[in-house]
């Protein structure tokens, strides 16, 4: 059972570069959430998709974009890579967005941006 | 502002002995508070979750206790083995809205032999 799945491990950009993170859940979950965490701060949500064709902000959006593609996919874009985006990025899945609905994480893309 | 702070930042202790963290928040109107286990290199694993109207909840060798009225939750962790060695992050929702987590940043723990 994979669980959360995220591609690539690891990614070194120059920056003004573009790259997609991608990420797929096998649980048939409905929600799903992009973070990032940075050393010495708590994960802060980028952007989420409550269910199947929608997407809403975060707390830290800006840069970013996202696509829902289907039920099990969510992937994140950077459009011009910036040295400030370096950082351990998160996808995470959940049944759905209420109380006791535990996420379950994926083990993250370290991104490098020179 | 909404934060959740986590104390120590770090901690070591020798195997088999016990341990407490904590963890204070200021998030209103509250709606469940979580523990999560962070190893190195991986993502981080749901302990437990609990609502405001429970006060203790156990996972294995991990109990968890809140106290709503303080805004103060703590993870005991008894008889530690060298598997427990990680980041433990306390992660609080309030009732806005039950998909935007506040993460702490986390109690580094290491189980020395």
């Amino acid at each position: 059972n994979a669980g959360v799945t995220q591609t690539p491990k690891f990614q070194v950009l120059k920056t003004g570069q573009s790259m997609t993170l991608q990420c797929a859940q096998d649980m048939n979950h409905n929600s799903m959430y992009w973070y990032r965490q940075d050393p010495g701060m708590g994960l802060r949500l980028i952007y989420y998709s409550a269910s199947e064709g929608t997407t809403d902000k975060g707390e830290v959006p800006n840069g970013y974009n996202v696509s829902r593609l289907n039920k099990r996919e969510f992937s994140l874009r950077l459009e011009s890579a910036a040295p400030s985006q370096t950082s351990v990025y998160f996808c995470a899945s959940s049944e759905a967005g209420g109380v006791n609905q535990p996420q379950h994480f994926g083990d993250g893309t370290r991104l490098s941006i020179l | 502002k909404n934060q959740v702070e986590q104390s120590p930042q770090s901690l070591i202790i020798l195997e088999g002995k016990n341990c407490t963290l904590q963890c204070n928040y200021t998030v209103s109107p509250f709606s469940n508070l979580r523990w999560y286990k962070q190893d190195t290199g991986r993502g981080p694993v749901s302990l437990t979750i609990m609502t405001f109207s429970e006060n203790t909840k156990s996972n294995g060798r991990y109990t968890a206790t809140l106290d709503a009225d303080t805004k103060q939750s703590s993870l005991h962790i008894t008889a530690s083995q060298l598997s427990d060695s990680a980041s433990y992050i306390c992660v609080v929702s309030g009732m806005d809205s039950s998909y935007k987590l506040i993460f702490g940043s986390g109690t580094r723990l290491l189980v020395r032999p």
